[in-house]
């Protein structure tokens, strides 16, 4: 079975500028997880998406938003891109709802914002 | 809101034991993950205590206790692959739904 897959792996984009990253999750699983990491300030919670909708939301501003497809994959979109914004973005994918199952990590993207 | 202590760096020789400390401050508590990260890849699942007590899962156990907001993961017989950054994850209950709250990791490099 194929593992959690991101697109693309590598990015670069300039302050002002808006990104979208996608995540195919495992076969069969219906929720997609999306985390930041930084080193400073380790993983944090971006949002969740069960069946199309999203269930749960972290502490980012509005310019980061997502949404899921009818094939359970996800795209998260990061608008007016900050120098701040740079980070490895991974998605988790898991059976049921992220918070009460093990989650299945992608390999992330890596966003580096000039 | 949610609180998630682990120290930054720790360094063990090859063949030892080493013990990695987690705290936390939560409310809503529902469980605690940890999770190992080599550099540059994913986070991989470890272990996972909702009760009281110690999990063993080969070189690696786990234990938790609600009461005193703590937990470790314990690794023996280290092995050079073991060199990676371990995650503490704490499972959260917020409006209904649960969330994961990571800490900031803690990295280990193991010696010969």
């Amino acid at each position: 079975k194929a593992g959690v897959t991101q697109t693309p792996r590598y990015l670069i984009k300039t302050r002002g500028q808006q990104v979208t990253l996608s995540c195919s999750p495992i076969s069969g699983h219906r929720s997609v997880s999306w985390y930041q990491q930084t080193p400073g300030q380790g993983l944090q919670f971006l949002f969740e998406y069960f069946s199309e909708t999203q269930r749960n939301k972290g502490n980012f501003p509005g310019r980061f938003s997502g949404r899921q497809f009818s094939n359970s994959r996800s795209e998260m979109n990061v608008s007016t891109l900050e120098l701040g914004d740079s980070a490895l973005y991974l998605c988790a994918s898991s059976l049921g709802s992220g918070g009460d199952n093990e989650q299945f990590f992608g390999p992330g993207t890596r966003l580096t914002v000039l | 809101g949610q609180n998630i202590d682990q120290p930054t760096e720790m360094t063990a020789t090859e063949g030892a034991i080493v013990q990695i400390n987690c705290t936390y401050q939560t409310s809503g508590f529902n469980g605690l993950f940890w999770y190992q990260q080599h550099a540059g890849e994913a986070p991989t699942f470890l272990s996972y205590n909702v009760l009281d007590g110690l999990e063993e899962k080969g070189r690696f156990s786990s234990f938790l206790s609600r009461s005193k907001g703590y937990s470790y993961l314990l690794l023996k017989e280290l092995q050079m692959k073991d060199s990676a950054s371990y995650l503490c994850a704490v499972r959260a209950s917020k409006t209904g739904a649960n969330n994961l709250f990571f800490g900031t990791g803690t990295r280990l490099t193991v010696i010969p």
